[in-house]
């Protein structure tokens, strides 16, 4: 599964939309771009998933660079419960690796009042 | 409500001893899977499990055993093997290992 590149850490005001970018410069043509969450001590939220279209849904929206190289995941309007780890995984689930989620370590999220 | 249940939530062990965290599921989902977390480390796939009865190791399976006798359940037993068994033990589930995962909300294991 190709590796992500994210930063260590984002900051947002409360209100205003967090946009969180995610290079993925090594993709394949059968992976897909997932985001998760984890809010400390708890399990991972999955928010949303893409191929190469663009997509949205109640919590987020992922947009996906044409060359599927790069994708930004934005919260549209933040708030401190949006205050997490996001982390950006490709993987294909297919074959041997059917199912892996690899996680990195992700970006803080810090929305601030 | 659907969703996955873990237990315990903090799980303490003496060395030497197994230690077994349940894992259990009511959204009929075929695939389930056991991860590590570490302090500020991303997820680590230690079993997965794509069919009742069968399942597969993952990335760092040594000193762990699982099985998989019914479709919502999925323990898995922490043995002395396991060296450093100190960790946040994320179990998560999904309908295919192509669709999203959905996460419980862990067990904490710590040796006294």
């Amino acid at each position: 599964d190709a590796k992500t590149t994210q930063p260590t850490s984002m900051d947002c005001a409360e209100g205003r939309a967090a946009n969180l970018p995610c290079n993925h410069s090594t993709i394949s043509g059968n992976e897909y771009v997932y985001w998760y969450r984890q809010i400390h001590s708890q399990g991972p939220q999955y928010i949303i998933h893409g191929l190469k279209n663009n997509e949205t849904n109640e919590m987020a929206s992922l947009i996906i660079t044409e060359d599927r190289k790069s994708s930004t995941l934005i919260l549209p309007h933040a708030t401190l419960r949006d205050t997490a780890v996001y982390y950006c995984i490709v993987r294909s689930g297919r074959g041997s690796t059917l199912g892996r989620l690899y996680f990195g370590r992700g970006t803080q999220l810090t929305v601030w009042p | 409500d659907g969703g996955i249940t873990q237990s315990p939530k903090y799980l303490f062990r003496k060395e030497g001893q197994n230690v077994t965290l349940s894992c259990e599921q009511n959204l009929n989902h075929d695939a389930m899977y056991w991860y590590r977390q570490d302090p500020g480390q991303g997820l680590r796939l230690i079993y997965y499990s794509q069919i009742v009865n069968d399942f597969q190791k993952g990335d760092i399976a040594e000193g762990y055993s699982v099985s998989r006798e019914k479709k919502e359940s999925f323990p898995l037993t922490v043995t002395s093997a396991q060296k450093n068994p100190t960790a946040f033990y994320l179990c998560a589930s999904s309908w295919t290992g192509e669709q999203p995962q959905h996460f419980g909300d862990g067990t904490r294991l710590s040796i006294l």
